[in-house]
């Protein structure tokens, strides 16, 4: 059962446009989501998370928003870079279920030059 | 460098085989989770301690066991391996449970 997914397997974004990525969750518990970001053979590197209390977090280029109601947050990247071109991981963790971070499929971005 | 050390970083073994994957924390994290990631496939929680205690167990198979020691490194078990199994290990740890966890490099385990 996945509790968290992303419905888009891949997307490509011209550099200096915003890429946004979309993520799902299921679970109404829920509460503290995150994405990373991961280059090939390498692991998952932290980029910005959002308390459920909040419904944005901004972190210089990246963006994440949360609509609750809808189950749904997304990473926002403006301006893209090449170098943002990686697989992009949503997680999402609930107290209630000691926290254990549940991750979606992951998101290609490729950030052509 | 996120501060989280896996050690073997490659790992080929036969069926039916056992190793033990090594990971250390951050210095100062608590806790400790383990992932899985196969082919294509995103990564699939198996198991989380904090502070020494199991705190939570995700799709665990019975032939996988790990532990966190008092010095807060973690070691991962996998017996009876099969072609399977082949996949990336990652260990992450966190300050708490309820943080953002900081990943490892992985470990690549091939059973042949």
């Amino acid at each position: 059962d996945q509790q968290v997914k992303q419905n888009s397997p891949s997307l490509s974004v011209q550099e200096g446009r915003i890429s946004i990525l979309n993520c799902d969750y299921t679970n109404s518990m829920f509460d503290y989501f995150l994405w990373y970001k991961k280059y090939p053979a390498e692991g998952p590197t932290f980029l910005i998370s959002i308390s459920s209390i909040k419904d944005k977090n901004e972190d210089g280029r990246f963006t994440v928003f949360l609509n609750k109601s809808a189950k749904h947050l997304s990473l926002h990247i403006v301006p893209s870079q090449p170098g943002d071109s990686a697989v992009y991981f949503c997680a999402a963790s609930a107290l209630i279920t000691g926290n254990q971070f549940y991750f979606g499929t992951g998101t290609s971005l490729t950030v052509i030059p | 460098d996120s501060g989280v050390t896996q050690t073997p970083k490659h790992l080929i073994t036969a069926t039916g085989q056992r190793v033990t994957l090594r990971c250390s924390p951050r210095s100062g994290d608590l806790s400790v989770y383990w992932y899985q990631q196969s082919l294509d496939q995103g990564l699939q929680f198996l198991i989380q301690y904090y502070n020494g205690e199991e705190r939570a167990k995700g799709n665990i198979l019975e032939r996988f066991s790990a532990q966190q020691f008092p010095d807060l490194h973690s070691e991962l078990n996998l017996s009876s391996l099969e072609l399977g199994d082949s996949a990336l290990y990652f260990c992450a740890s966190s300050a708490r449970p309820g943080t953002e966890a900081f990943f490892g490099q992985g470990t690549r385990l091939t059973v042949v």
